[in-house]
């Protein structure tokens, strides 16, 4: 079936814009990830989802930034008010069940915040 | 906090030589240990994994071996090919979420 899909892959907004990045997670995975990865630098854990509810958003690295799974299946990252030091590769992941840890990525949205 | 080392990078190798990639954690408990690969433009993708002490983990001609006295997971493979280039990512996951290396640039020359 089709993997992780992200939209868009690339997003220009200018500084203090708001900006939503969006997560089609394969088909009947549970868990959620989002991570976000700065150039040259591995991904950081943002933000997880186990169906609709949100069990840890420890990586959010501000009030700014928002996300949600209200069904439980697609999930939206929100950032608000974006800065420049938010320009990065923001990647989803999903896994089938809680307990599953291999993580399946998306191909990443890059956003450049100018 | 959990962390992990990763060997700094770029790594250039001629094709068919012989690869290491040096990954160390510290991390509670016994994480189940992951090497990503992230091609050109393209996502991480699973290379291979190992879930308690001592498993060893292959895939596409690379192997990694789960040492937990020396809290280590390196990546080997005994012949690189150009198709091999790309940025290499160590990764224990203690419970739910992944703790990235900075990656590991490897680059492989004809």
């Amino acid at each position: 079936g089709a993997g992780v899909s992200q939209s868009p892959r690339y997003k220009v907004a200018k500084r203090g814009q708001d900006v939503a990045l969006r997560c089609d997670p394969i088909s009947g995975h549970v868990s959620l990830f989002w991570y976000q990865q700065a150039l040259g630098q591995g991904p950081e854990f943002l933000t997880y989802f186990q169906n609709e509810a949100q069990l840890d958003k420890s990586g959010l690295p501000s009030d700014r930034f928002f996300a949600e799974r209200p069904e439980g299946s697609v999930s939206t990252l929100k950032i608000q008010r974006t800065q420049q030091e938010d320009s990065a590769v923001y990647l989803c992941a999903s896994s089938l069940v809680p307990a599953e840890e291999t993580q399946y990525f998306g191909p990443g949205t890059r956003l450049l915040v100018l | 906090g959990d962390s992990v080392t990763q060997m700094e990078g770029p790594v250039t190798l001629s094709e068919e030589a012989f690869l290491t990639i040096n990954c160390t954690y510290t991390a509670t408990g016994y994480p189940s240990l992951f090497w990503y690969v992230q091609y050109p433009g393209e996502g991480l993708q699973l290379l291979l994994k190992a879930t308690k002490a001592d498993d060893k983990g292959s895939n596409k001609g690379f192997e990694a071996t789960y040492r937990k006295e020396t809290t280590s997971f390196h990546l080997e493979k005994g012949s690189v090919q150009v198709s091999d280039s790309a940025v290499y990512f160590c990764a224990p996951s203690g419970t739910y979420k992944y703790i990235f290396g900075t990656g590991t640039r490897l680059k492989v020359l004809a």
